[in-house]
């Protein structure tokens, strides 16, 4: 099976722009969930949607939102960007949305913002 | 909420050597712990995962073992290899946490031939 993919790889956007970032998981699995990584705060929870829900939230600002198409494919999108919202944004996807079901992660998305 | 603690932040070993990682949660609920390696540039890939109802997993040269009272787990690497250079991340999780993975800080592993 092809593994999850992510598009685009980079981006480089200006303060106040907003972005979209996309994520196709595994076929079969329908839960797809979001990470942002930086340096200094590791990996962290954004959201997790299934069956076109958002079932799980983070601590972030509303300015990060998402959703999912029926296909199990999911869009993040980021509004109003500032300059730490610098960051390689990955998705991974599992076959159900139970915590301990083994998620698969994407090559990421990494966005500058300038 | 679950906090997960990782030490050390970076582990330099000769080539051959065993590596050890160890990590402790907070959430006794807590019940899935997976180990993740990311090399530079790369997504984390899962390397090895338990969960709570054993206390020891191996695949070959890995092995993870996990300790509930004290709330701590921790993962060995053996034989260690130039290409085991990466960054490890622990992570824990349980039932009802529809996808969210804490993760620890990670732990730069740097093999030296």
């Amino acid at each position: 099976k092809a593994g999850v993919t992510q598009t685009p790889r980079y981006l480089i956007k200006t303060r106040g722009q907003q972005v979209t970032l996309s994520c196709s998981p595994i076929s079969g699995h329908r839960s797809v969930s979001w990470y942002q990584q930086t340096p200094g705060q590791g990996l962290q929870f954004l959201f997790e949607y299934f069956s076109e829900t958002q079932r799980n939230k983070g601590n972030f600002p509303g300015r990060f939102s998402g959703r999912q198409f029926s296909n199990s494919r999911s869009e993040m999108n980021v509004s109003t960007l500032e300059l730490g919202d610098s960051a390689l944004y990955l998705c991974a996807s599992s076959l159900e949305d139970r915590g301990t079901d083994t998620q698969y992660f994407g090559p990421g998305t990494r966005l500058t913002v300038l | 909420g679950e906090n997960v603690e990782q030490h050390p932040s970076t582990l330099s070993v000769q080539e051959g050597d065993s590596a050890v990682i160890k990590c402790t949660y907070s959430d006794s609920a807590s019940n899935y712990f997976p180990w993740y390696k990311q090399e530079l540039g790369k997504r984390p890939q899962l390397i090895i995962d338990i969960r709570s109802n054993v206390g020891e997993k191996k695949d070959q040269r890995i092995a993870v073992t996990l300790n509930k009272t004290a709330k701590h787990f921790s993962l060995h690497i053996t034989e260690t290899q130039p290409e085991d250079s990466a960054v490890y991340f622990c992570a824990a999780s349980k039932e009802r946490s529809q996808g969210n993975l804490i993760f620890g800080k990670g732990t730069k592993l740097s093999v030296k031939p």
